[in-house]
């Protein structure tokens, strides 16, 4: 049990354009999803925290114009990246909150050209 | 907020030898402490936690400790084996709150065959 999906894997996208990250807990429901950015051979960075049916809350420097969570459902929510610049290809990880543990989904490359 | 400090941020150690890896953490309400362990280009996997009203706990090869009045926690992994190399991160919580965790920067852990 405990298990989050993330789609998609890997995605490229031009300047300018926006991309658009799912996150799913398959087996649980969760209130609250994290999302995290994580650069090479450094720790997750918290962005926000999104709970379903409610506004995300957003960590301080991370622009909420530009990184639009929706969490719809109990089992799914949505980053999406707009204007996307290469300053902001990374590696997006979610998390679902199940009790006090969170379980990690395995991430989207993002790549912007 | 909590802050999280985890040392060291690369250890190599001999196939079958120990390897401890430190964390120490600033708000005394936290109770919940996770360990994760992410290979390269995945998402991270709980190992181990341990609650604050728990000393140690253990899993097979896996030990956690903890000390809350110095507020500290450390991962014991005995008869290491080159598939224990990954980065490990630990965490700090206030369990059922909803809360985010507070992740340290990381341990890179080698083991040598």
């Amino acid at each position: 049990g405990a298990v989050v999906s993330q789609h998609p894997s890997r995605v490229i996208c031009k300047s300018g354009t926006s991309v658009k990250i799912e996150c799913r807990s398959l087996d649980f429901q969760a209130t609250t999803m994290f999302w995290y950015r994580q650069f090479p051979k450094q720790s997750l960075m918290l962005m926000a925290t999104s709970n379903e049916g409610s506004k995300a809350t957003y960590e301080q420097g991370v622009e909420k114009d530009k990184f639009l969570i929706n969490h719809a459902s109990l089992t799914l929510s949505t980053l999406t990246v707009t204007s996307a610049h290469p300053e902001d290809s990374s590696f997006y990880i979610c998390s679902a909150r199940r009790v006090a543990e969170q379980y990690f989904g395995p991430g989207t490359r993002l790549t912007v050209t | 907020g909590e802050n999280v400090e985890q040392h060291p941020s690369t250890l190599s150690v001999q196939e079958g030898d120990s390897a401890v890896i430190k964390c120490t953490y600033s708000d005394s309400a936290s109770n919940y402490f996770p360990w994760y362990k992410q290979e390269l280009g995945k998402r991270p996997q709980l190992i181990i936690d341990i609650r604050s009203n728990v000393g140690e706990k253990k899993d097979q090869r896996i030990a956690v400790t903890l000390n809350k009045t110095a507020k500290h926690f450390s991962l014991h992994i005995t008869e290491t084996q080159p598939e224990d190399s990954a980065v490990y991160f630990c965490a700090a919580s206030m369990a059922n709150t909803g809360n985010q965790f507070y992740f340290g920067t990381g341990t890179s852990l080698t083991v040598i065959p």
